[in-house]
Parts: structure tokens; C-alpha cells; sequence
């Protein structure tokens, strides 16, 4: 079965400061991967999505992710964070005929200023 | 504006008490979904729809139901709530179950005393 693990649950960097949020997935094939985040009180925006092709993906709001097959991680980048990135970030891989995402547990960013 | 909304937002009730999430989006999406959000569980499937009148059960669909008689809404019911449907509810959207790229609600904070 799918599933995704966020070894970090929660992880703080000083504005400016490169970040890496980890993501591992167990998938049979090459899945779809999505990266989400969750400001305090809203819902989930998708930040960046990898169906297939180029495994480094861009994103919104400066976010990149890159894609390796061989560690069957889909890790998510910054270069430099700002305070307003300060939120929770999900990582999800496709769920399947019945078209869901799972998720994994999430990893929650603070920003130091 | 392209968006999925739900109402309420908040909602306190009591044990017992019938009620209705709403869930409405306005993209012609075919596939609509509900996941709830529980602190270091992530978001889990409760049910799903891939179109008008097909409507399926997702990881955890027990004490809920839901109906798709119009495409564009997909309203959530607990017929008789319990303490542990206390959640953070979203319903999501996509174009099909191929899609897998979903577009979330702002999410319902569910209490139940």
C-alpha cells in the first residue's frame, strides 16, 4: 500500500536561511507526488506537483522539489525562507482507483527572525 | 474566483445531534472528497465521489454519510455525532480521478461534546 513518511515533525530555521523538508514514499511505480501547505486556520494550497519528466520541479512562492527514483524521496527546497513560510507542509503521493492522496503526517516550520 | 467552499467553519454541537457540512465548488469538478485532519494522524479519506450519484467510502467513513445529487455539491452528514468526530474537516475537488491534483476547502472545525 501507499504511504508516505515526514520524518520531521517539526523544524525551525532563521529567516534567510536555506530550508529542506524531507519526504519519503512507498509506492510500486512512479507515483505522483505533491507537495501541500497549510497556513494556520486555512485550508491546503498546493505549492508543487511531479506527475513526470524533469525530476526538480518549481513551485510556487519560491519552493522547488526534486525527485529521486533511486531514494524514493521527493524532498522539498528553499533557498531563503521568509517569516511568512511559517506554516505546516504536507507531503502526498497518489492514493489510487480511488483517486485520493494520502498524506504524511505533516512537518510544521517556524521561522526565527 | 476558482474555489471550493464549506460551511460552516466552526461548529460546536452535542452528542447526538444530527448535522450537515456543506460543500460546494464551482470548477465542473467530477470528483469531490472529504478528508478529515487529526493532530499527528494527517488527513485521512472519509468518502469520495467520482461524479453525480457515485459516491464510495474511503479509510475511515464510519458514522458518516454523504450524497452527490449535483455535481458541484457534496455535502458531509453525521447522523448521530460522537466525541471522536471532533476534527478538522475539508472537502477537495479535482478535475477526475486521474487528476489527483486537488483543490482543498478552507476547512470546518467540528467539536463535539
Amino acid at each position: 500500500a501507499q504511504s508516505v513518511t515526514q520524518p520531521d515533525i517539526h523544524i525551525t530555521v532563521s529567516e534567510g536561511a536555506s530550508l529542506e523538508l524531507r519526504c519519503n514514499y512507498s509506492y510500486g511505480a512512479t507515483p505522483y507526488l505533491f507537495w501541500y501547505v497549510q497556513s494556520p486556520g486555512q485550508g491546503l494550497q498546493l505549492l508543487l506537483k511531479y506527475f513526470s519528466g524533469d525530476t526538480l520541479v518549481q513551485g510556487i512562492k519560491g519552493f522547488e522539489a526534486e525527485f529521486k527514483r533511486s531514494q524514493s524521496s521527493f524532498n522539498l527546497r528553499k533557498p531563503s525562507v521568509h517569516w511568512s513560510d511559517a506554516a505546516e507542509y504536507f507531503c502526498a503521493v497518489e492514493g489510487g482507483s480511488q483517486g485520493n492522496l494520502i498524506f504524511g503526517k505533516g512537518t510544521k516550520l517556524s521561522v526565527k527572525p | 474566483e476558482a474555489q471550493v467552499t464549506q460551511n460552516p467553519r466552526y461548529l460546536i454541537t452535542v452528542t447526538g445531534k444530527k448535522l450537515t457540512v456543506t460543500c460546494s465548488q464551482n470548477m465542473n469538478h467530477e470528483y469531490m472528497s472529504w478528508y478529515r485532519q487529526d493532530p499527528g494522524l494527517g488527513l485521512r479519506q472519509i468518502y469520495y465521489s467520482m461524479n453525480v450519484e457515485v459516491t464510495d467510502k474511503g479509510d475511515v467513513p464510519e458514522g458518516y454519510k454523504v450524497s452527490r445529487k449535483e455535481k458541484r455539491n457534496f455535502p458531509l452528514i453525521l447522523e448521530s455525532p460522537s466525541p471522536n468526530q471532533t476534527s478538522l474537516y475539508f472537502c477537495a475537488s479535482s478535475l477526475g480521478t486521474d487528476s489527483y491534483e486537488q483543490y482543498f476547502g478552507p476547512g470546518t472545525r467540528l467539536t463535539v461534546t
